[in-house]
């Protein structure tokens, strides 16, 4: 049983650019929500996706959206990229009935 | 609006030793309550969780976790810390009113032979 699974693992970019992150959530799951994580903090929410819409978003800029697929799974876009954007940024996965969010190996970003 | 508190930024255990995290949160009503570990370079892992009912929860990897509701309080214990428990553990809060898991800043343990 495959677990959430992210690509890339690392990804180096330049300001001003745009960047995008994938998620594919665990088997079953049909709800993805996307957290970023800046060195030494705890991950902050960004934004939680189900049945293709954006259900819940956290405090982020419009430069960052996303979009999910009818297969569950889920894409991360980041516009005009900044230097406080580098962080690792993760993808959790769950079901639309259940409050427990399972975690994947996250994308590291370096702004550069 | 949900919040949690690590007060402890590091701590150094003995191989063997307990270990004891401390938690707190801050939500109106009871809360879904979670502990995650991170190691180094990875994404979380899910250790325990607690939604309602009895107070104290077992976990993966010998934790466990005791709700203590008139301490808005959800430490983490572990009797006998092994060397393969030195990463980063965070405290997570949700509730039924919200989508997201709001995290602590961490608690970062280190294992001393």
């Amino acid at each position: 049983d495959a677990g959430v699974t992210q690509s890339p693992t690392h990804l180096i970019k330049t300001r001003g650019q745009q960047v995008t992150l994938r998620c594919s959530p665990k088997s079953g799951h049909d709800t993805v929500s996307w957290y970023q994580q800046a060195l030494g903090q705890g991950p902050q929410f960004i934004f939680q996706y189900y049945e293709e819409e954006e259900r819940q978003r956290g405090n982020f800029p419009d430069r960052f959206s996303g979009h999910q697929y009818p297969n569950y799974s889920s894409e991360l876009n980041v516009n005009a990229l900044l230097l406080g954007d580098s962080a690792l940024y993760l993808c959790a996965s769950s079901l639309v009935s259940q409050e427990t969010q399972y975690f994947g190996p996250g994308t590291r970003l370096l702004v550069l | 609006a949900q919040s949690v508190t690590q007060p402890d930024i590091h701590i150094t255990v003995s191989e063997g030793a307990s270990l004891e995290l401390r938690c707190n949160y801050s939500y109106g009503a009871t809360p879904y309550l979670f502990w995650y570990v991170q190691s180094p370079g990875q994404g979380l892992q899910l250790l325990l969780k607690y939604f309602s009912g009895d107070t104290l929860v077992q976990g993966i990897k010998g934790f466990e976790a005791e709700f203590k509701r008139s301490q808005s309080s959800f430490n983490l214990r572990k009797p006998s810390v092994h060397w393969s428990d030195a990463a980063e553990y965070f405290c997570a809060v949700g509730n039924p009113d919200d989508y997201k898991l709001s995290f602590g800043a961490g608690t970062t343990v280190t294992v001393r032979a």
